[in-house]
């Protein structure tokens, strides 16, 4: 049983288009995440939710929209898709707000934007 | 807030050779620290992980110490194997946030 998944694996679209990342967890885990992965395998946290709730918005710009209607769940969707959203977007998650819970992470969603 | 750094690679080293792979942390309170593994076109996984100062994490025949004195937590293995091919991030937890460093390819050579 896959513990993190998040479809689709990879995304090629236009600059203009809006497109949508799913993810689910099985691990009745609190809390969920997204993150963004550089050409530079740099990982950068997006967004938190705990619960449902948005807990952390980490500067990102309005064109991405996190959607979470259950906890198991957490979406991204993303508007008018720019060339610097080209990188690996990688869902995640975790016990509620535990130092000591690691990280569990998906496969990840490779987008490239043309 | 927390940060991360470690050494940049790549690391190039023969089978059977020791790994170390720095990582320097500053944090308020008390974090974990992790080391994660991400083979290529796949997720990150956790390899170890340390909750408090002194705790060792091991897996796989790597192992990492938590050192308050020094604010570190290298990486090592005694005898590296192709197949630790990879790339390595050190993690320290926060608040509903992980902060990652910025990765240290490994290249096992035959």
């Amino acid at each position: 049983d896959t513990a993190v998944s998040q479809t689709p694996k990879y995304l090629v679209t236009q600059m203009g288009n809006d497109k949508s990342i799913k993810c689910e967890q099985n691990l009745g885990h609190d809390t969920m995440y997204w993150y963004k992965q550089d050409s530079k395998k740099f990982l950068k946290i997006m967004f938190s939710y705990n619960n449902k709730e948005l807990i952390i918005n980490e500067t990102v710009p309005n064109r991405f929209s996190p959607k979470s209607p259950d906890k198991a769940h957490l979406n991204l969707h993303i508007n008018s898709l720019e060339l610097g959203d080209s990188a690996v977007y990688f869902c995640a998650s975790s016990q509620e707000g535990s130092y000591n819970s690691p990280l569990h992470f998906g496969n990840g969603t490779r987008l490239t934007v043309t | 807030g927390n940060s991360v750094t470690q050494m940049e690679g790549p690391v190039t080293l023969s089978e059977e050779a020791f790994l170390t792979i720095n990582c320097t942390y500053t944090a308020t309170g008390y974090p974990s620290l992790f080391w994660y593994v991400q083979y290529p076109g796949e997720g990150l996984q956790l390899l170890l992980k340390a909750t408090k100062a002194d705790d060792k994490g091991s897996n796989k025949g790597f192992e990492a110490t938590y050192r308050k004195e020094t604010t570190s937590f290298h990486l090592e293995k005694g005898s590296v194997q192709v197949s630790d091919s990879a790339v390595y991030f050190c993690a320290t937890s926060g608040t509903y946030k992980y902060i990652f460093g910025t990765g240290t390819r490994l290249k096992v050579l035959a």
